[in-house]
């Protein structure tokens, strides 16, 4: 099993860009998550989603966008990039009857110029 | 605002100490709570849970303690070894859904 996977691990986006961030899970879990990690903070959460064809807004969600079309995957998108959107972002997903622990993609390091 | 927090940013002991990393959380009503380690350049990995109605439980060279009283939670790692140096972060479970990070703990090994 390749766990959760994350498109692309790097970008360089200029203001008011646009882009889409993949991430794709092959352990049929119900739950996944879409974080932001800034320096000397936690992850933060953005938005997630509890099933195929729902999301739910998280800590951060202004600015980003996100669709769970299929339940492997989950996308999030940056409409018109901005830089405080500087950040990594990480994909996690987990079981939906717990334990609640989440499994945590590799990263994408974005930043916007 | 957090609502869970760590006491030190930062951490450094000597090969084979045992190590402490603290963590307090401000929700009574949260009833999981984990740890993850995360080394440069890579996402979080889980290293122990533990559910509210317990006090104590333990991995390999992990322990994890959790005091309700005063809503702290601890995580005790033994004989530490160079390859535990990472960024170690608690999280909490309030909504059944939503894990809240802190800000972690780096801890460095010394040789």
């Amino acid at each position: 099993n390749a766990g959760v996977t994350q498109t692309p691990k790097f970008r360089v986006l200029k203001t008011g860009q646009s882009m889409t961030l993949l991430c794709a899970q092959d352990m049929n879990h119900e739950y996944m998550y879409w974080y932001r990690q800034d320096p000397g903070m936690g992850l933060r959460l953005i938005h997630y989603s509890v099933g195929e064809g729902t999301t739910a807004k998280g800590e951060v969600p202004d600015g980003y966008n996100v669709s769970r079309l299929k339940k492997q995957n989950f996308l999030l998108g940056l409409e018109s990039a901005a830089p405080s959107q500087t950040s990594v972002y990480f994909c996690a997903s987990s079981w939906r009857e717990g334990p609640y622990e989440q499994y945590f993609g590799p990263g994408t390091r974005l930043t916007v110029t | 605002g957090e609502s869970v927090g760590l006491h030190l940013p930062t951490l450094s002991v000597q090969e084979g100490d045992n190590s402490i990393i603290n963590c307090a959380y401000s929700n009574s009503a949260s009833d999981y709570f984990i740890w993850y380690k995360q080394e440069s350049g890579k996402g979080p990995q889980f290293i122990i849970d533990i559910r509210s109605n317990m006090d104590k439980r333990q991995g390999q060279r992990v322990t994890v303690l959790l005091n309700k009283t005063v809503k702290h939670l601890s995580l005790q790692i033994a004989a530490t070894q160079p390859g535990d140096s990472a960024v170690y972060f608690c999280a909490e479970n309030q909504a059944g859904t939503a894990l809240i990070f802190g800000k972690g703990t780096t801890l460095s090994v010394s040789s």
